[in-house]
């Protein structure tokens, strides 16, 4: 089985903080993928990687960056924490190829107070 | 542009009866993929199923259907007998072959009640 982890379920931070998300998955996919989920707005792509120190952005990168510096991780990086990026983040990967699926995370809810 | 459209925000069945969740999208490309993801309470995003545009079969996994027609770009989803462990959140999806993106649909609420 895939296996995606996150390396917090909850977090807490407050306005003007670096904040780090880290997903790390098991399986050697090629590709991995950070998300933000909102009420009302479904799943909308901040950044993904295609390889180890490859990076793409997504729809909403504003205020994001992220680092793949091996296969197996993908973080995350919120240089300085607004309260409008309080949110659930997602992480994902895949093999790659086509028709491939992704796999999720269990996700971290990120509070910025 | 690309597009994924669930119309329903919310849906409560009682235990027992069928329910579908309607997925509606738009694109230019001719091979595409559809998916389908169940976002219980614990977060976790599982996925159900993938088609790809040009197989239009309609699909049965237990309790579970799925009804795609191109003719109207829908994607629907039934559950037959719904079960109160069928409560989650379900996201319809959209892959391009061409840009390789998941698009996402504003996702369905089900709550299944006792």
């Amino acid at each position: 089985d895939v296996k995606v982890t996150q390396s917090s379920r909850y977090l807490v931070k407050r306005t003007g903080e670096k904040v780090f998300l880290e997903c790390v998955q098991d399986m050697d996919h090629e590709n991995m993928f950070w998300y933000r989920q909102d009420p009302g707005l479904g799943l909308r792509l901040i950044y993904f990687s295609y390889d180890v120190k490859m990076k793409e952005k997504g729809d909403i990168p504003e205020g994001y960056s992220v680092s793949r510096e091996k296969k197996e991780r993908f973080s995350l990086i919120l240089e300085s924490a607004s309260t409008n990026q309080t949110s659930m983040y997602l992480c994902a990967s895949r093999i790659g190829g086509d028709a491939d699926t992704q796999y999720f995370g269990p996700g971290t809810r990120l509070t910025v107070l | 542009a690309q597009k994924v459209t669930q119309a329903q925000t919310e849906i409560s069945v009682v235990e027992k009866e069928d329910v579908t969740l309607d997925c509606v999208y738009e694109t230019r490309d001719t091979t595409y993929y559809l998916f389908w993801y169940k976002q219980p309470p614990s977060g976790e995003l599982v996925f159900l199923i993938r088609r790809n545009s040009f197989d239009e079969q309609n699909e049965i996994s237990g309790r579970y259907s799925w009804n795609f027609q191109k003719s109207t770009s829908s994607f629907n989803f039934t559950i037959t007998a719904s079960q109160v462990v069928d409560s989650a959140v379900y996201f319809c999806a959209l892959r391009s072959s061409n840009t390789g993106k998941l698009i996402f649909g504003q996702g369905t609420t089900l709550q299944v009640k006792p």
